[in-house]
């Protein structure tokens, strides 16, 4: 079946732009999770989604940023207000709860470049 | 939080020869994934062991989780398993975010 998809692929704004990176997960898989790689600080989680429950929001950076996941599908996140130090590839995952337990699907990423 | 550690943080091979990739982990974990990101960037699933020894064709791992370390291999290396690899665990059941090591980063050269 389809993987994890997101949108757009590329994404290059000015600083101060609000921006909005879109993620479609695997069907029927009950979380999704955010995630962001940049040069100096690795692979680090953001936010996730499980199923009906409130996001764990542990990970986000700052309140510029926010996520929402529609009728337990799609889920955006959205920047406010970007600086430079944004920059970086947002990768989205998606889980099942059950066999193999938890195992996270990656999406392709969405790059953003804030000028 | 649980800590992720990956050594060699670098590697170059010959083409055709085997290495070991490893990880440790500060903590038990319930999952501990392994990934390859290509040079696009895309993160590629290798193995899901959180514990015990898998195989897929060039690749296997094994996880010792009494002993918090896993370890990658791979024989008779290609140019195309080139890339950065990754291990990721998390310490709670089901659908929880995974901690990252900072990864190997693998070139296989002709």
């Amino acid at each position: 079946g389809a993987g994890v998809s997101q949108s757009p692929s590329n994404k290059v704004t000015e600083k101060g732009k609000d921006v909005e990176l879109r993620c479609d997960p695997i069907s029927g898989h009950t979380a999704l999770y955010w995630y962001r790689q940049s040069l100096g600080q690795g692979l680090e989680f953001l936010i996730y989604f499980q199923g009906n429950s409130a996001p764990d929001k542990s990970g986000l950076p700052s309140d510029r940023f926010s996520a929402e996941r529609t009728g337990g599908s799609v889920s955006t996140l959205t920047i406010q207000r970007t600086q430079q130090e944004d920059s970086a590839v947002y990768l989205c995952a998606s889980s099942y709860r059950d066999r193999p337990r938890g195992e996270q699907f990656f999406g392709p990423g969405t790059r953003l470049t804030v000028l | 939080g649980i800590q992720v550690e990956q050594s060699p943080p670098d590697l170059i091979l010959q083409e055709g020869a085997n290495s070991t990739l490893r990880c440790n982990f500060s903590d038990s974990v319930n999952n501990l994934q392994w990934f390859h990101q290509n040079p696009w960037g895309q993160l590629i699933n290798l193995f899901y062991i959180p514990s015990g020894t898998k195989q897929n064709g060039r690749l296997s791992a094994t996880t010792v989780a009494t002993e918090r370390y896993s370890l990658l291999y791979i024989s008779s290396s290609q140019t195309t398993d080139s890339g950065v690899y990754f291990c990721a665990v998390n310490r709670n059941s089901g659908n929880t975010p995974l901690v990252f090591g900072k990864g190997t980063r693998l070139s296989v050269i002709a």
